[in-house]
């Protein structure tokens, strides 16, 4: 079974803050997908990284993944209440046949 | 396109009680699952079906059952509900093959009492 840890667990930091979210494994995956999930909703996908130290950058949000493939960062700079939800990394692997979710994070973003 | 919707949106059950959680989409995916998110726990995989007539087991597969008729629905069902199958489902959907970018539905909260 891949295992995908996230940290933090929870994040509260005020608006123009800058924060990094942590997506770790011992699995090396094919592409590894960031969504993002609003209270009451279901998650949206927010990104995919494939290639080892592939960075994307989608307005004030920069994901890395690792030049190994297991792991993942995502930097938020100066954060913007609408910024808050939860934040979940998957990884999937071509021969695994589906995506393993990691806990998630949960930021808050108090203005 | 309205994409993946589920429904319920909201359903409570006692148990014993058996029902059935909609999920259909409109973008011609062949790739459906279900999952179930629990506090603190991210999302877990309980069914998946790469293709009408074809499904598979993800990770919680106990008490519940899917099955594919067609390309665009997907339905979950519970036989005999239990507390601990209180949850949050979403259902989601993806192109076959790809990078394993899905789409999900708004979910449905179950609680069973």
């Amino acid at each position: 079974t891949q295992l995908l840890e996230q940290s933090p667990q929870f994040l509260s930091i005020q608006e123009g803050e800058n924060l990094t979210v942590y997506c770790n494994s011992s699995s090396v995956f094919s592409s590894l997908q960031w969504y993002r999930q609003e209270p009451g909703e279901g998650p949206v996908l927010l990104v995919t990284v494939v290639t080892g130290g592939e960075v994307k950058k989608l307005k004030r949000l920069t994901f890395q993944f690792g030049d190994a493939r297991k792991d993942s960062s995502l930097h938020i700079t100066a954060a913007q209440p609408g910024d808050t939800g939860l934040y979940l990394c998957a990884g999937a692997s071509t021969n695994a046949g589906k995506s393993t979710f990691g806990d998630g994070t949960t930021l808050t973003v108090k203005p | 396109n309205a994409g993946v919707t589920q429904t319920p949106k909201f359903q409570v059950l006692k148990t014993g009680q058996s029902m059935t959680l909609q999920c259909a989409q409109d973008m011609n995916h062949e790739y459906m699952s279900w999952y179930r998110q629990d506090p603190g726990m991210g999302l877990r995989l309980i069914h998946y079906s790469v293709g009408a007539g074809i499904t598979d087991q993800g990770e919680v597969p106990n008490g519940y059952n899917v099955s594919r008729s067609t390309t665009e629905d997907f339905p979950l069902r519970l036989l005999s509900a239990a507390p601990s199958q209180t949850s949050v489902y979403f259902c989601a959907s993806k192109i076959r093959g790809g990078n394993y970018e899905q789409y999900f539905g708004p979910g449905t909260r179950l609680t069973v009492t």
